[in-house]
């Protein structure tokens, strides 16, 4: 059974862009978090998606918003990047929530 | 707004010796996980305490939930070089569809 997939594994932004991450959950995994990790801040919850709705929001600008996809797939997009939004961003599934939650490898964003 | 703290941060130890990991809060959590994190990976859930009290045990690895439910430790007997790693708690957050992290305790087991 495949893990949680995320793409691009790495990249590289300017500031002022934007970005787009993909995650694509465990096959019947209904629903998908988001967490951002740095080192200064640890782990922090983004937000997490269910059947298409965003059920929970973290205490993130508006800057980043995500969306889910009638087959659980996510994407999250961060817009008008800045310096301090490099980080490991980090998907992870759950057939729902209660349940065990299973982290991808994460994307790492640096923004220059 | 709920809040975990880990100690110790850091720690460096020598293979075959014992270690605690500590994982506190003022709040109560109705569970707490513990995940090990290896570089260039994703966490990965090691155990999930739900009861007051209880103890779980992972091979080497002794997880405890305290009796209130607002802290939780965790004890390598014998860490070796394979235990090398960052060891992080969580517990869910006001709602169950969220994880409050805690800061993380990277060890390191020299060989």
């Amino acid at each position: 059974k495949a893990g949680v997939t995320q793409t691009p594994r790495y990249l590289i932004k300017t500031r002022g862009q934007q970005v787009t991450l993909s995650c694509s959950p465990i096959s019947g995994h209904r629903s998908v978090s988001w967490y951002q990790q740095t080192p200064g801040q640890g782990l922090q919850f983004l937000f997490e998606y269910f059947s298409e709705t965003q059920r929970n929001k973290g205490n993130f600008p508006g800057r980043f918003s995500g969306r889910q996809f009638s087959n659980s797939r996510s994407e999250m997009n961060v817009s008008t990047l800045e310096l301090g939004d490099s980080a490991l961003y980090l998907c992870a599934s759950s057939y729902e929530s209660g349940n065990t939650i299973y982290f991808g490898e994460g994307s790492w964003l640096t923004v220059v | 707004t709920q809040l975990l703290e880990q100690s110790p941060q850091f720690l460096s130890i020598q293979e075959g010796e014992n270690l605690t990991v500590y994982c506190n809060s003022s709040s109560v959590f109705s569970s707490l996980q513990w995940y090990r994190q290896e570089p260039g990976e994703g966490p990965v859930l090691l155990v999930t305490v739900v009861t007051g009290g209880e103890v779980k045990k992972l091979k080497r690895l002794t997880f405890q939930f305290g009796d209130a439910r607002k802290d939780s430790s965790l004890h390598i007997t014998a860490a070796q070089p394979g235990d090398t790693g960052l060891y992080l708690c969580a517990g869910e957050g006001d709602s169950s569809y969220k994880l409050i992290f805690g800061s993380g305790t990277r060890l390191l087991v020299r060989p």
